[in-house]
């Protein structure tokens, strides 16, 4: 059971546009919601995260828009460049067993081109 | 990195052949994770540790097994590794709701 969805797949831009990345989870008891940064043969990065209690956070060209009541929250990428080309992750966060657990997103492939 | 290394990064085996992959840190973290990665399946958590000696199962934790003897150190292995195995393993170590990714170990099960 894929407890966070992820769309798209994939995701081609021009320079300059925005990019937009979704994701919906399932279970009411995930309480943070990072998204990583992925580029070729290089682990996952920490890009930003959001609590469920606020509805947007940006840094810098990066925002992140949350919606509680619909289970859904999205990256936007304003003014893509061609250094943003990398695979993105969204994911939820809560507490099981003993300690605090990630469920990921299946990724999307970002590419911006020049 | 975050203080984080994984050894090997490249490893081919063979099917039936017991693998240890080793992750190391320098953060003093209490937590450590191991995920594998799969296309299409973004990262999936396979063993967790929440202390020395503690560890839990996670999501797909079927074929592998962990230790963890000292703070700095998350063992993962295969006892005998299967072609299904074959992916790219990474660990994380955590404090609270955020984890930091290492740079993973790519293994082929041949």
């Amino acid at each position: 059971q894929q407890q966070v969805k992820q769309s798209p797949q994939s995701l081609i831009v021009q320079k300059g546009g925005i990019s937009i990345i979704n994701c919906a989870y399932e279970n009411t008891a995930f309480d943070y919601f990072p998204w990583y940064q992925q580029f070729p043969g290089k682990g996952p990065a920490l890009l930003i995260a959001i609590r469920p209690d606020v509805s947007e956070k940006k840094e810098g060209r990066f925002t992140i828009s949350f919606n509680k009541s619909a289970k859904q929250f999205s990256l936007h990428i304003m003014d893509s460049q061609p250094g943003d080309s990398a695979t993105y992750f969204c994911a939820a966060s809560r507490t099981s067993g003993s300690a605090r657990q990630l469920t990921f997103g299946s990724g999307t492939q970002l590419t911006v081109l020049p | 990195d975050a203080g984080i290394t994984q050894s090997p990064r490249h490893k081919v085996t063979e099917t039936g052949t017991p693998v240890t992959l080793r992750c190391h840190q320098t953060e003093n973290h209490r937590y450590m994770y191991w995920y594998r990665q799969d296309p299409g399946h973004g990262l999936r958590l396979i063993h967790y540790s929440y202390g020395v000696k503690d560890t839990d199962k996670g999501e797909v934790s079927d074929g592998y097994s962990v230790s963890r003897s000292k703070t700095e150190d998350f063992l993962l292995t295969l006892e005998s590794a299967t072609s299904s195995q074959t992916s790219v393993y990474f660990c994380a170590i955590g404090g609270g709701r955020e984890q930091y990714f290492g740079p993973g170990t790519r293994l082929t099960v041949t």
